[in-house]
């Protein structure tokens, strides 16, 4: 049972250019996450989706597109990345009965 | 505004002993909170939770106490072990209103030591 898998583990970018990290889960959960974690600041929520298609914004939505075309993936874009970017990103899933996240192992994003 | 607080950035205590974590929160509608276990290069894992109805839970050597009139939970280790060390995250969500689905308000983290 993988559980929660996020793809790239690394990536470092130059100033300007995007990318898409990809968060995939195996729980049939409905909700799932996109939270990033910066030094003194614990984990931060930028987007969420509630179910396939629907898409919110969360605390630092700012820089940041997503999209649940499937249930299984969230996507979550950068289309002009900024060194103030640079941070570890978290995906997690919630099934719908709640409240327990579930975490993958998180992306190292350095933006140069 | 911070609505989770963890005011001990880290926490250093002697193996065999008593860790104890402390978590405040502002928003009075939070009804469900959970403690997050985090090594490094690692996700967060669940390590234990507790309902709004309820004044303390259990698991093992951990045991979450919650008052809800001063706002205010804590996470008990007894007896530490030198693979507790790990930053702990302290998360609460409105479950029973049906807010759950907006996910998890954490705190910054407490970066626990476990000495030998």
């Amino acid at each position: 049972n993988a559980g929660v898998t996020q793809t790239p583990k690394f990536r470092v970018l130059k100033t300007g250019q995007s990318m898409t990290l990809l968060c995939a889960q195996d729980m049939n959960h409905e909700y799932m996450y996109w939270y990033r974690q910066d030094p003194g600041m614990g984990l931060r929520l930028i987007h969420y989706s509630v179910g396939e298609g629907t898409t919110a914004k969360g605390e630092v939505p700012d820089g940041y597109n997503v999209s649940r075309l499937k249930k299984q993936n969230f996507l979550l874009g950068l289309e002009s990345a900024a060194p103030s970017q640079t941070s570890v990103y978290f995906c997690a899933s919630i099934h719908l009965r709640g409240p327990e996240a579930f975490f993958g192992q998180g992306t190292r994003l350095t933006v140069v | 505004d911070q609505q989770v607080k963890q005011n001990s950035p880290s926490l250093s205590v002697q193996e065999g002993r008593i860790s104890i974590l402390n978590c405040d929160y502002t928003n009075s509608m939070f009804d469900y909170f959970l403690w997050y276990k985090k090594y490094p290069a690692e996700g967060p894992t669940f390590l234990i939770s507790i309902s709004s109805i309820k004044d303390k839970n259990e698991d093992g050597r951990f045991t979450v106490f919650l008052n809800k009139s001063a706002k205010h939970l804590s996470l008990h280790i007894v007896p530490s072990q030198p693979g507790d060390s790990a930053v702990y995250f302290c998360a609460a969500t409105l479950l029973y209103s049906g807010g759950g689905a907006d996910g998890l308000t954490f705190g910054k983290g407490t970066h626990l030591i476990i000495q030998p």
